[in-house]
């Protein structure tokens, strides 16, 4: 099982600022099979980033993604209030694993 | 306009058995592997089970392996979850998820989400 760390847990700031989020893997993610996904309180969770970089139908360009191997990263280049909720990634390359999520909080 | 809405979720006690459904509508049902994902209280995503488009090919994790039945009823539009033998740590919204159409039964990201199904394990 490839097993997905996501670092770090919270992550505290402003709007308007920029937001990294990392998801390391246990073992090399083929192919790129890796994808991002954002959930807001009380919601399920949406399709951010497929295949590592792709964004998803409407996801704005403020999101990106990258990495490949066993590194990967989302990034948000400049936070908007409605950003503020928990972030996942998932594996598809072997079954299908989820990372345990990192929250971005307001400061 | 893709819609997952599951039913079936309710309070059971432990070795209980639940059968979850989810009806699907917006998109051609049979094209996609659908597949169960639950989230326990305060906790994060955990991949339960999926089958394929056709329902010839079902996959599950080791968690649920021999008391979970993943099922689809393709004239309905509908899919299931079968669990049998529940146990407290059971307890999680269920959320029915697809995949993008014609991905057979190749892992794959999940492409929307239904709002899940709270099932709670307990005496």
């Amino acid at each position: 099982e490839i097993v997905l760390t996501q670092s770090p847990g919270t992550l505290s700031l402003s709007p308007g600022e920029r937001a990294t989020l990392f998801c390391r893997a246990s073992q090399r993610v083929s192919s790129g099979f890796l994808a991002w996904y954002q959930q807001k309180p009380g919601q399920a969770p949406s399709l951010l980033i497929y295949g590592a970089s792709s964004r998803a139908t409407g996801i704005p360009d403020r999101f990106s993604g990258s990495g490949s191997g066993t590194d990967f990263t989302l990034t948000i280049s400049r936070l908007e209030p409605e950003d503020f909720a928990v972030y996942y990634c998932q594996q598809y390359a072997n079954s299908r694993t989820f990372g345990q999520g990192t929250k971005v909080e307001i400061k | 306009e893709f819609q997952l809405l599951e039913s079936g979720g309710g309070l059971v006690p432990p070795g209980g058995s639940l059968r979850l459904s989810c009806a699907a509508s917006g998109f051609t049902f049979g094209s996609s592997a659908m597949s169960w994902v639950r989230q326990a209280p305060g906790t994060g995503l955990e991949w339960v089970s999926t089958i394929s488009g056709r329902g010839g090919s079902s996959f599950y994790a080791d968690s649920v392996e021999g008391r979970f039945t993943i099922s689809r009823d393709n004239s309905r539009n509908t899919l299931y979850l079968q669990m049998n033998s529940l146990r407290p740590e059971d307890t999680a919204v269920y959320y029915c998820a697809k995949d993008p159409p014609g991905q057979g039964a190749t892992p794959y990201f999940f492409d929307f989400w239904g709002q899940g199904t709270l099932v709670t394990v307990s005496s």
